[in-house]
């Protein structure tokens, strides 16, 4: 299976605890988004990742959230000290290089369901 | 930033009938998608749009990318059972830095009756 990979799919944290979301692009990709989805919302995008490179973090909240994406491993999405209102559907996708066809077009995760209680 | 509205919010059908939904927004976009997605899954692409005017089948789905980039339709034609779930329209903006995150609709949420 050459999809994107979530890991895990479901996570359950108490207030106050760190939450960390990993994302495996589709192979021969290299550029990562984060988004969030509430319920009964569309998705929202957070942070666009390159390797080693942040790209655009501007749907991010300013506290607590950061992410990654090493040269080596999958895009990591770290939420510290959560609160209930993190409690939502994180979903990664991945997109080919630039240049190549249908650059634009982003595959998604079978996201992480988090939980805060 | 960016909005986009998509309707309807929800379809109650009758198997066998024609869908149509679209999304409109304020601001032009370079791409349209369109996603489907089912109950604890993530979203799975069912047509990509690059250009203006541009008219795109996938089986059963035919969408197209208005002329002014500012919206944009999906049809389902025939629907059967498995064709329950939401649909999602999704914009790319691309900016002089590269491309952003997709704008995303609220979604429309197809119910079919037996």
């Amino acid at each position: 299976n050459a999809g994107v990979m979530q890991n895990p799919r479901h996570l359950v944290r108490r207030r106050g605890q760190e939450a960390r979301l990993r994302c495996s692009p589709m192979k021969g990709h290299s550029h990562v988004y984060w988004y969030r989805q509430l319920p009964e919302e569309g998705l929202k995008f957070m942070v666009y990742l390159q390797k080693e490179n942040i790209i655009d973090e501007s749907g991010m909240p300013k506290e607590r959230f950061s992410a990654e994406f090493p040269k080596e491993g999958p895009s990591i999405l770290r939420i510290q000290q959560v609160v209930r209102g993190d409690s939502a559907a994180y979903f990664c996708a991945s997109s080919p290089p630039s240049g190549g066809p249908s650059t634009d077009t982003q595959y998604f995760g079978p996201g992480t369901r988090l939980t805060v209680l | 930033g960016q909005q986009l509205n998509q309707s309807p919010q929800s379809m109650f059908i009758q198997e066998g009938e024609d869908v149509s939904m679209n999304c409109t927004s304020s601001s032009i976009f370079n791409t349209w998608l369109w996603y489907k997605q089912d109950p604890g899954e993530g979203p799975v692409l069912l047509i990509a749009l690059y250009k203006a005017g541009e008219l795109t089948s996938n089986g059963r789905l035919t969408a197209q990318f208005g002329i002014t980039r500012k919206d944009s339709f999906l049809n389902i034609s025939a629907s059967i059972p498995s064709d329950v779930g939401i649909y999602f329209c999704a914009g790319l903006l691309i900016s002089g830095g590269g491309a952003d995150g997709l704008t995303f609709g609220k979604g429309t949420h197809l119910i079919i009756q037996p």
